[in-house]
Order: structure tokens, then C-alpha cells, then sequence
């Protein structure tokens, strides 16, 4: 069974850009959530969908947005980049169906860079 | 607000020896527990998963151990090598939905 996959890998923008990160689930699951990774600030959640509808939401600015398509395939957004939002951007999927023991799978990342 | 920390932030260790990777977190009420490995530049491969109801978990040269009422787990790696070195972390699951909470993660180096 295919991984999570995460498109692109790399990316360089600019100031002001907005910028938009592709996931992939593993087949068969409907929950994708995305994380931030940060020298400073860890991995820290953005949010969650499961079955086209976001579920979960953490403390980031409304420029942080995301979608969920009916195949499970999820993007995420960022508008307005800022020299802050260079980071690490993992999606995880999972099951979603809340059980004691529904592992998230994560996929390789995307590194943006904003110069 | 759940907050996760690891202790120690790095280890470095000949290969071979036993050792204990920490993490604690401050609110009980978890729905289970998971121990990641990273590799520098790398996404999170998952190590071990434990439910709130569990006590620890096996895998392989690996054993997870959870005292929820403590607030704390360990990650134990048995007969280290040099393919362990990577950055280890855990993280918890406050409630029903998927939101993972981090700790900072423990890097870990094997030397031969």
C-alpha cells in the first residue's frame, strides 16, 4: 500500500506570495491532518479534515487555510507568506474515525522556504 | 493546554548500550500515545502507538511503556546502532479528534 505523499518537496517564494501544499493518504483513509515544523517552535497542528470538512483547527492566523476533496486528497494554503512560515509542512492521514488506536501515518514533507 | 517534554534534548552513545528516551506530559486525559522517529530533512515514520488503557508496547528491539497517571512514558531501545541515530519524539492524543500534541524530541547518536 502506497505512503502518504506530499507535493512539491521543496519550494521557494517570496515575501507576500501565497503558496499552495498538495497530500495524498494512504488509500482508504479520510482524515488528513497537516503540521508545522519549526527549529523553534516544533511540530505544531493546523488542522484537521475528515470527509471534505475541517474537524479541528490549532492557534494559527486565518492566513493558514486548507480543503479537503471527496477523494481524501487535501491542499493547504498560505497566503500573504511571511519570512515565519519557512518551516517543515507534514500531513498526516489516519483512519479518522477516533478509535483508541487509529494511527496517523505521515508523509516525507514539503520544506518552504520565504526569502 | 497539554504540554509534552522529553528529556534528555540529546544523547550520544557507543554502539551497543540499552537506553531510555523520557517523555512526560501534563494532562492525563489521553486517548493514547505515540513515539515517532525522524531523520534530519525527513517526514515521521511511527515506532510505537500506545492506548490510554495500555501499559507498554513491543516492538522488535523497542519498548514503549505508559504511566498515565504519572503523566509519563519512556521509550527503550535495546542493543542501540548506529541505524538508530535519528531524532526522537513523542506526542499525545488529547481526545477523540486526530490533533497530535509534540513533545520537543530527544536526538540520539549512535557511534559505531
Amino acid at each position: 500500500k502506497a505512503g502518504v505523499t506530499q507535493t512539491p518537496r521543496y519550494l521557494i517564494k517570496t515575501r507576500g506570495q501565497q503558496v499552495t501544499l498538495s497530500c495524498s493518504p494512504i488509500s482508504g483513509h479520510r482524515s488528513v491532518s497537516w503540521y508545522q515544523q519549526t527549529p523553534g517552535q516544533g511540530l505544531q497542528f493546523l488542522f484537521e479534515y475528515f470527509s471534505e470538512t475541517q474537524r479541528n483547527k490549532g492557534n494559527f492566523p486565518g492566513r493558514f487555510s486548507g480543503r479537503q476533496f471527496s477523494n481524501s486528497r487535501s491542499e493547504m494554503n498560505v497566503s500573504t507568506l511571511e519570512l515565519g512560515d519557512s518551516a517543515l509542512y507534514l500531513c498526516a492521514s489516519s483512519l479518522g474515525q477516533g478509535g483508541f488506536t487509529d494511527t496517523q501515518y505521515f508523509g516525507p514533507g514539503t520544506r518552504l522556504t520565504v526569502l | 493546554k497539554q504540554e509534552v517534554t522529553q528529556i534528555p534534548a540529546a544523547l550520544s552513545v557507543p554502539e551497543g548500550e540499552n537506553l531510555v528516551l523520557n517523555c512526560s506530559f501534563t494532562d492525563s486525559a489521553i486517548y493514547n500515545l505515540q513515539w515517532f522517529r525522524q531523520d534530519p530533512g525527513k517526514g515521521l515514520t511511527s515506532l510505537l502507538l500506545i492506548q490510554s488503557s495500555q501499559r507498554e508496547q513491543t516492538s522488535g528491539r523497542l519498548n514503549a511503556s505508559l504511566d498515565k497517571s504519572s503523566g509519563r512514558s519512556t521509550l527503550y531501545i535495546a542493543a542501540s546502532q548506529p541505524g538508530d541515530s535519528a531524532t526522537y519524539l513523542c506526542a499525545v492524543r488529547p481526545g477523540g479528534f486526530q490533533k497530535l500534541v509534540f513533545g520537543t524530541g530527544t536526538r540520539l547518536l549512535v557511534s559505531p
